[in-house]
């Protein structure tokens, strides 16, 4: 069974270009989050989606935003990028509405830089 | 708000010796807990979970972890660490009222000397 699939693994981006990253979860999950991971504020929850609908959000600007398919495929986007934008994006799947507190399947993540 | 506090950065430990790993929380109702690891340029994999019952519960990799109500905690140990258990340790809580995340806390780095 194929894992949490994010892409493109890194990405290097100049300050103000926007970003799309992208998510396939584990076949059958249908909740998907993101979380930014930064030595500094460590891991820090995004936003996550459960059948194409965001349940919950983090406490990050509006440039930031993401959404989920009909296939549970997610997206997110950075707008107007800053230098503090870099970091490690996870994305992780879980199965069923309470899917989170049943634990979590990560993907390798993108490493974006931004410049 | 939930919270998550591990309090140890860094760890080193010789292969072969034991290994706690120690995890405090904050959250009010009865909390469900997790363990992750996070080897380098790699996303997270979930060690073991705790919801009810047995406060001690077994994970992968031979770790294990006791629940600890009255003090908060939610401490991971291996008997016996192997060089290929260094990695980054993640404790988390999860936010029952909405169900659709997790505070993590800071994480501590193990390093294990041969």
């Amino acid at each position: 069974k194929a894992g949490v699939t994010q892409t493109p693994r890194y990405l290097i981006k100049t300050r103000g270009q926007q970003v799309t990253l992208s998510c396939s979860p584990i076949s059958g999950h249908r909740s998907v989050s993101w979380y930014q991971q930064t030595p500094g504020q460590g891991l820090q929850f995004l936003f996550e989606y459960f059948s194409e609908t965001q349940r919950n959000k983090g406490n990050f600007p509006g440039r930031f935003s993401g959404r989920q398919f009909s296939n549970s495929r997610s997206e997110m986007n950075v707008s107007t990028l800053e230098l503090g934008d870099s970091a490690l994006y996870l994305c992780a799947s879980s199965p069923g509405r309470r899917g989170p507190l049943y634990g979590y399947t990560f993907g390798s993540g993108t490493r974006l830089t931004v410049v | 708000a939930q919270s998550v506090t591990q309090p140890d950065i860094h760890i080193t430990v010789s292969e072969g010796a034991s290994l706690e790993l120690r995890c405090n929380y904050s959250y009010g109702a009865t909390p469900y807990l997790f363990w992750y690891v996070q080897s380098p340029g790699q996303g997270l994999q979930l060690l073991l979970k705790y919801f009810s019952g047995d406060t001690l519960v077994q994970g992968i990799k031979g770790f294990e972890a006791e629940f600890k109500r009255s003090q908060s905690s939610f401490n991971l140990r291996k008997p016996s660490v192997h060089w290929s258990d260094a990695a980054e340790y993640f404790c988390a809580v999860g936010d029952t009222g909405t169900a659709s995340k997790l505070t993590f806390g800071t994480g501590t780095r193990l390093q294990v000397t041969l």
